[in-house]
């Protein structure tokens, strides 16, 4: 079967980095995306990998490696605006983007 | 960037009537929308993928005759939840995917659906 694992809940200091983790396994890859959901709000898109290696857009940066299944998105410099779940999801062989449950970062001021 | 609506934002509604949920890509033409239901601290499940001109595919345990879609043009996609039960309370999120290029989906603001 299909599979993305991610940490449920993570926690962080305002001005601190975090790394969110996810590993998955799936039939087929076309590509690996991150999206952040605040509460009662759709996701909004934050990255996109394809390719193995490091994506830096300003304060977030997404990793991934296809030969190890594993993907990370990094915050740095955190907001408390940062406070959100954080979705990773994997677009497999026949298109479908497949989505794990999703991290909510909790930022401690 | 590419706009995707959707109305109405929230709706209450009684058990047993319908409830229509439009989806529009804004600056746009979506080949392709997706409908996700979300239950509270849980993941997008995906219902069904809608393709202009053509019936949706639902995705298994989705009831197609009770989730009614329609996508009749290039901009828009409906869903339609008949026979509303408190149980399809949740928030409803729409997307859209452009044609060719990166295939990325473009996510809607989403419908808060409370059935009483």
């Amino acid at each position: 079967g299909q599979n993305i694992d991610q940490p449920t809940e993570m926690t962080a200091t305002e001005g601190a980095i975090v790394q969110i983790n996810c590993t998955y396994q799936t039939s087929g890859f076309n590509g690996l995306f991150w999206y952040q959901q605040h509460a009662g709000e759709a996701p909004t898109f934050l990255s996109y990998n394809v390719l193995d290696g490091l994506e830096e857009k300003g304060r977030f940066s997404s990793f991934l490696s296809r030969s190890k299944g594993y993907s990370y998105l990094l915050l740095k410099e955190l907001q408390m605006k940062d406070s959100a779940s954080y979705l990773c999801a994997v677009l497999d062989s026949n298109y479908q983007l497949i989505w794990g449950a999703g991290t909510k970062l909790i930022i401690k001021p | 960037g590419a706009v995707v609506s959707q109305h109405p934002s929230r709706v209450i509604c009684k058990s047993g009537t319908s409830v229509k949920i439009e989806c529009r890509s804004l600056d746009f033409q979506a080949t392709t929308m997706f409908w996700y239901r979300q239950f509270p601290k849980q993941s997008l499940m995906l219902m069904a993928t809608s393709n202009e001109g053509s019936k949706a595919t639902y995705e298994q345990g989705v009831e197609k005759d009770k989730f009614l879609i329609n996508h009749a043009s290039l901009t828009l996609s409906t869903l339609t939840v008949t026979s509303a039960h408190p149980e399809d309370s949740s928030f409803y999120i729409c997307s859209a995917r452009a044609p060719g290029g990166m295939s990325e989906q473009y996510f809607g603001p989403g419908t808060r659906l409370t059935v009483t």
